[in-house]
């Protein structure tokens, strides 16, 4: 089976711009997670969809948003970036709950 | 809240030699999973080995076995025969089950570098 994928892998945005990222979950897999990592903040949880509902949420401002289609794959969408968002953005797949597999990555720098 | 700890920000070993990376953990509930994940150069989150908390039993995975202790809520991962593409940034994480307030949610550890020596 083919992993997780995310597109773009780099991007490199100016302060205010918006931009959004997508993830496609491994075939068969229908909960898809975001997390994002910075070196001051570590690996910080975003939010969580099943079934195109988000389940949870992390502890971000309303500037970041997901949604989910009925193929399972996903988007998160910043708005009004600022330099703090600069951080690699990983997106995790499972079946229904467990394990997460996670993808490689959407590194985003903001200028 | 739950909350995951890693206090050695860094280690090194010979290859071959044997390692362990330490991590804690606490939570209130009785069910949950642990796992440990390798972050490589390329930063591709990578799952090592996968604990259920309601299993007595190590999980072992080749080379990976853990030490779980749940009443002192340890959880830590030796690294047997080490090789140098275990050179990554190792994670301990700690999820709820399904139904446990926070599915899916994993809250991570600050990592611990690890550098296997030639």
């Amino acid at each position: 089976k083919a992993g997780v994928t995310q597109t773009p892998r780099y991007l490199i945005k100016t302060r205010g711009q918006q931009v959004t990222l997508s993830c496609s979950p491994i075939s068969g897999h229908r909960s898809v997670s975001w997390y994002q990592q910075t070196p001051g903040q570590g690996l910080q949880f975003l939010f969580e969809y099943f079934s195109e509902t988000q389940r949870n949420k992390g502890n971000f401002p309303g500037r970041f948003s997901g949604r989910q289609f009925s193929n399972s794959r996903s988007e998160m969408n910043v708005s009004t970036l600022e330099l703090g968002d600069s951080a690699l953005y990983l997106c995790a797949s499972s079946l229904v709950s467990g394990t997460q597999y996670f993808g490689p990555g959407t590194r985003l720098t903001v200028l | 809240a739950q909350t995951v700890t890693q206090s050695q920000p860094e280690m090194s070993v010979q290859e071959a030699e044997t390692v362990t990376l330490s991590c804690t953990y606490d939570t209130s509930e009785s069910n949950y999973y642990l796992f440990w994940y390798k972050q490589p150069p390329s930063r591709q989150m990578i799952l090592v080995i996968r604990q259920e908390a309601y299993k007595q039993q190590n999980a072992t995975e080749n080379r990976f076995s853990v030490n779980f202790q749940k009443a002192a809520k340890s959880f830590s991962l030796k690294i047997s025969d080490s090789q140098l593409g275990d050179t990554a940034m190792y994670f301990c994480a700690f999820m709820l089950p399904e139904g446990g307030g926070a599915t899916n949610k994993l809250i991570f550890g600050t990592g611990t570098l690890l550098a296997v020596q030639p």
